[in-house]
């Protein structure tokens, strides 16, 4: 079965600050995918990459940054968090390649002060 | 803007009566997918149609796809007190391999 750990779970942190949530999967899918959550908006991709060091913007990627080194991990960056990033973050999995099934990971609450 | 739309925003409907929410989409898609999010946690899966499939159905789901009018349904019958959560339709933007989520449903069965 396809295993995804967000970390962290949960953070505050204040404006200005630099913050990085990891998503680590424990297979070898090879797209994955960074959506915010906010009421009203639903889910919104913010960035997804299709390999190592192979990654293109969503659709709320300005003040986002992220990288892939190795298969298993995409790390998201804010490099300066603003109080409008406040948000739920989930990762996902592609199972069987872009456009396909998603696996989910249970997210992480970042609140920005 | 976003792709997909699904309408209505909210539904509540009693126990064991069917539930139909929609989604629009704007651009040419290779497959519309249907996940649902209980308060609080990740998105599940549901279901996945292609583009050249016009009706799919899993258990108590079926999901229909026209894409002449760029619209997807999806049909809970029997409905249950568990079903209570929002549905999310995603499609790929261009055929791309961007998924692209709507807003969602948010489906609410009274006993």
């Amino acid at each position: 079965d396809a295993g995804i750990t967000q970390s962290p779970r949960h953070k505050v942190t204040e404006t200005g600050t630099p913050v990085t949530l990891r998503c680590h999967q424990t297979e070898n899918h090879r797209y994955m995918y960074w959506y915010r959550q906010d009421p009203g908006h639903g889910l919104r991709l913010i960035h997804y990459s299709y390999g190592v060091k192979d990654t293109d913007k969503g659709e709320v990627s300005d003040g986002y940054s992220v990288s892939r080194s190795k298969t298993e991990d995409f790390l998201l960056t804010l490099e300066s968090a603003t109080s409008s990033q406040t948000s739920v973050y989930f990762c996902a999995i592609a199972l069987a390649g872009g456009s396909g099934e998603l696996f989910f990971g249970e997210g992480s609450r970042l609140t920005v002060l | 803007s976003q792709q997909g739309e699904e309408d209505p925003q909210a539904l509540s409907i009693q126990e064991g009566e069917n539930a139909t929410m929609n989604c629009s989409y704007k651009t040419s898609i290779n497959n519309l997918q249907w996940y649902r999010q209980n308060s609080g946690r990740g998105l599940v899966h549901l279901i996945l149609i292609r583009s050249n499939e016009r009706e799919k159905h899993s258990g108590r789901l079926r999901v229909t796809l026209d894409t002449s009018k760029k619209s997807s349904s999806l049909l809970i019958t029997a409905s249950r007190a568990a079903d209570t959560a929002s549905y999310f339709c995603a499609t790929d933007l261009n055929r791309d391999d961007k998924i692209i989520f709507g807003k969602g449903t948010r489906l609410h069965i009274l006993p």
